[in-house]
C-alpha cells in the first residue's frame, strides 16, 4: 500500500499569483499522476509526472500553466500558475505502487489541496 | 477505455445491502471493472475490481453478468460511513493505458439511519 499526504491542505489565492502543492508517499511508486476535482464535478486527470523525464498531459492541460516535477520515486509537485477563479478546485495527488504478484493495479490518492482562487 | 452508465444517487436504510448498479456496454475482452469510492472531503479510495468471476473482499462484493456489460457492487451491511460517492470504472488491468483512471459521476449514494 502506500500513503499519500498533500501539502498545503488548503489555500486561498489572489488572482495572477502562483501556488505550488507538494505530493509525498510513504514507499517508492512506479507512476505519479495529478487530477482535478472542480466543485460538484468528478475527477479530471491532469497529467502523469514522469521520474526523471516531462509529464505527460491530457488534452486541455498546458505545461506553461501545470508545470509538473517529480525529482525522485516518492515525490512530486504540480504549480497552478497565473491563478484564476476558474481554478478554483481540489487538487488530488495519486500514485501507482510497484507491481508484485499478489498486487492488482490499486491506485492511492492523497487527502486533496482545496484551492481557492479570488 | 470503456464509457460505464450509473444511476446519479440512491439512498439505503443503515444495515441494509446497498446494491449499485453500473453498466458499461461497450466492455471490451482485455477491461477490467473497478469500484472506487469518495467519502466527502477526502482522495478516492479502491474498493474491489473484476474480469469476469464474481469478487468478495473485507469491504464489498462485485457482481459482473456473464455477458459482462453490467456490474452491481454490493455492501452488505451499510453504515452511515459508507455514505459517499462511488465510482465504476472500466480499463485494461496491465500494459499501455491501464493507468489512469477515467472517473464518470458516479453514484451519491446516501445511508440513512
Amino acid at each position: 500500500s502506500a500513503v499519500i499526504s498533500q501539502k498545503p491542505s488548503r489555500d486561498i489565492c489572489q488572482r495572477g499569483t502562483s501556488l505550488t502543492i507538494q505530493c509525498q508517499v510513504d514507499s517508492q511508486v512506479t507512476m505519479m499522476f495529478w487530477y482535478r476535482q472542480q466543485p460538484g464535478q468528478s475527477l479530471t486527470l491532469i497529467a502523469t509526472a514522469n521520474q526523471g523525464s516531462e509529464a505527460t498531459y491530457e488534452s486541455g492541460f498546458v505545461i506553461d500553466k501545470f508545470p509538473i516535477s517529480r525529482p525522485n520515486l516518492t515525490f512530486s509537485t504540480l504549480t497552478v500558475s497565473n491563478m484564476s477563479p476558474e481554478d478554483s478546485s481540489i487538487y488530488l495527488c495519486s500514485a501507482l505502487p510497484y507491481q508484485t504478484v499478489s498486487s492488482y493495479n490499486e491506485q492511492f490518492f492523497g487527502p486533496g489541496t482545496r484551492l481557492t482562487v479570488l | 477505455d470503456a464509457k460505464t452508465t450509473q444511476p446519479p444517487s440512491m439512498d439505503c436504510a443503515e444495515g441494509r445491502a446497498a446494491n449499485l448498479p453500473c453498466n458499461h456496454s461497450t466492455i471490451s475482452g482485455n477491461e477490467y471493472v473497478y469500484w472506487y469510492r469518495q467519502i466527502h472531503s477526502q482522495g478516492p479510495q479502491y474498493i474491489i475490481h473484476g474480469l469476469k468471476n464474481n469478487e468478495t473482499n473485507e469491504m464489498a462484493s462485485l457482481i459482473i453478468t456473464e455477458d459482462r456489460k453490467s456490474s452491481t457492487l454490493i455492501l452488505p451491511h451499510a453504515t452511515l460511513r459508507d455514505t459517499a460517492v462511488y465510482y465504476c470504472i472500466v480499463r485494461v488491468y496491465s500494459g499501455a493505458g491501464s493507468y489512469q483512471l477515467t472517473f464518470g459521476k458516479g453514484t451519491k449514494l446516501s445511508v440513512i439511519p
